[in-house]
């Protein structure tokens, strides 16, 4: 079976840019998470969505969106660049919603200049 | 006081070994716990979940759990050089109902041949 799969692997952006990051989750799946990771730290919650709809949403500005397909396919935008938003994008799928094992895909490794 | 704190590494053990990993979270609600393993470049990858006080083993893994003291372990029997990564400890804190994973900063463990 297909696990997370992201896209694209690499990005790099300049300030002011926006971007916009999509995972699919694993087959079955119906719960999509964001992280960020920065280098040194562990994964910081950005959002989750279930049932396409926002479940959480961690202490990021509003220049972060996210929505969910009727396929629980993600997407992840981020507005108005900044050179700290440099990071590993992370998306862990789960089954639901709740405290079930979340599985992450390769992750978007964005680059601000 | 961080929510979830991992010991500060890094955690050097020769091959063979028991390398014990620690975690503490802050918060008493707190249900679901887990561990990603994460080699340098890639993601996090699910090794163990627990959810209940004791110990739960899978192979070479232990992962223990008290509630009371609020720490959460994992043990690594006959260490290998392949587990060399940085270990991520997360909890699904509580008041998050949706799941949320909060993580420790990561210990690095390094198996010396």
């Amino acid at each position: 079976d297909a696990g997370v799969t992201q896209s694209p692997t690499h990005l790099i952006k300049t300030r002011g840019q926006q971007v916009t990051l999509r995972c699919s989750p694993i087959s079955g799946h119906k719960s999509v998470s964001w992280y960020q990771q920065v280098l040194g730290q562990g994964p910081q919650f950005i959002f989750q969505y279930y049932e396409k709809e926002e479940r959480g949403r961690g202490n990021f500005p509003d220049r972060f969106s996210a929505r969910q397909f009727p396929n629980y396919s993600s997407e992840l935008n981020v507005n108005a660049l900044l050179l700290g938003d440099s990071a590993l994008y992370l998306c862990a799928s789960s089954q639901r919603t709740g405290g079930y094992e979340q599985y992450f895909g390769p992750g978007t490794r964005l680059t601000v200049t | 006081q961080k929510e979830v704190e991992q010991n500060s590494g890094p955690l050097s053990v020769p091959e063979g070994a028991i390398a014990s990993l620690n975690c503490t979270y802050s918060d008493r609600g707190s249900q679901s716990f887990f561990w990603y393993r994460q080699y340098s470049g890639k993601s996090p990858e699910l090794i163990m979940s627990i959810y209940s006080n004791g110990d739960k083993e899978d192979g070479r893994f232990t992962a223990q759990l008290n509630k009371a003291s609020q720490y959460v372990s994992l043990l690594i029997r006959d260490s290998q050089p392949s587990d060399s990564a940085t270990y991520l400890c997360a909890g699904t804190l509580g008041g998050t109902s949706y799941g949320k994973l909060t993580f420790g900063q990561g210990t690095i463990l390094t198996v010396h041949p």
